[in-house]
C-alpha cells in the first residue's frame, strides 16, 4: 500500500523551532517531488512547498509566507521528507500534510497520496 | 493566480445534482485539480487537469472547464459526499488552492 506517514508536530514558542519528517511506504519515492500542505484549525488548505527529486537538482519552491523560515530536504535512502521550521508565528499553527505529486505528462500534475497529517501549535 | 470558490457552503439532499464552481484569477488553461476532504481526514484527489477522474473515484464525480471557470459536477449525492471541496491550480508557483466549497446532506 502507498502510504506516507508525518510525524514531529506538537506545542512550540513563538520564534522557535521545530521539525517534521514524512515517511514513504510502498513506493519508489526517489522518483517524486514530494510537497508539503497546512491547515490552519478551522481554515483551508495552504501550499507550504516543495522538493523536487534528484533527477531535478533536489531544487525547492516555497510559498512567500514561509519562504526563509522553513527548509525542505529528503533523503532518500530513508524515503522521506522533511520540513526544518524556524522562527515560527501564532500563524503557523496548523495541520501540516506531506502530499505525493503525481506527474500526468505537460506539466499536468497533482497531489495522489497524502499523509494523515500532524498539528503544529505555535503558542506562549 | 487566485482561485475563488462558490458557494462556500450548499446543503442538497440524496440524489441531487450539484455543482461547484472554481474561477481563476487569469486563465490557467486546465491546469486544474480538485479535492474532497472529508470531516478528520487527509484531502484526496478526485479529479486531474480539469476533467480526468482519479483512479477510484466514482463515476458520479465529473469536473469540466477551462481558461477561468471551473465546476466539479457530483451527480446522485450520497450521504458518504458530505465534505469539503477543493480546486487547486498546479501550473506555476504558489500551487493555489480554492478556498473550500463546504457540502452538507439535508
Amino acid at each position: 500500500e502507498e502510504q506516507l506517514v508525518e510525524s514531529g508536530g506538537g506545542l512550540v514558542q513563538p520564534g522557535g523551532s521545530l521539525r517534521l519528517s514524512c515517511a514513504a511506504s510502498g513506493f519508489t519515492f526517489s522518483d517524486h517531488y514530494m510537497d508539503w500542505v497546512r491547515q490552519a484549525p478551522g481554515k483551508g488548505l495552504e501550499w507550504v512547498g516543495r522538493i523536487r527529486n534528484e533527477v531535478n537538482g533536489y531544487t525547492t519552491e516555497y510559498a512567500a509566507s514561509v519562504k526563509g523560515r522553513f527548509i525542505i530536504s529528503r533523503d532518500d535512502s530513508k524515503n522521506s521528507v522533511y520540513v526544518q521550521m524556524n522562527s515560527l508565528k501564532t500563524e503557523d499553527t496548523a495541520v501540516y500534510y506531506c502530499a505525493r505529486r503525481v506527474d500526468h505528462g505537460g506539466d499536468h500534475e497533482a497531489f495522489d497520496i497524502w499523509g494523515q497529517g500532524t498539528m503544529v501549535t505555535v503558542s506562549s | 493566480i487566485q482561485l475563488t470558490q462558490s458557494p462556500s457552503s450548499l446543503s442538497a439532499s440524496v440524489g441531487d445534482r450539484v455543482t461547484i464552481t472554481c474561477r481563476a484569477s487569469q486563465g490557467i488553461s486546465n491546469f486544474l485539480a480538485w479535492y474532497q476532504q472529508k470531516p478528520g481526514k487527509a484531502p484526496k484527489l478526485l479529479i486531474y487537469t480539469a476533467s480526468n477522474l482519479q483512479s477510484g473515484v466514482p463515476s458520479r464525480f465529473s469536473g469540466s472547464g477551462s481558461g477561468t471557470d471551473f465546476t466539479l459536477t457530483i451527480s446522485n449525492l450520497q450521504p458518504e459526499d458530505l465534505a469539503t471541496y477543493y480546486c487547486q491550480y498546479v501550473k506555476s508557483y504558489p500551487l493555489t488552492f480554492g478556498g473550500g466549497t463546504k457540502v452538507e446532506i439535508k
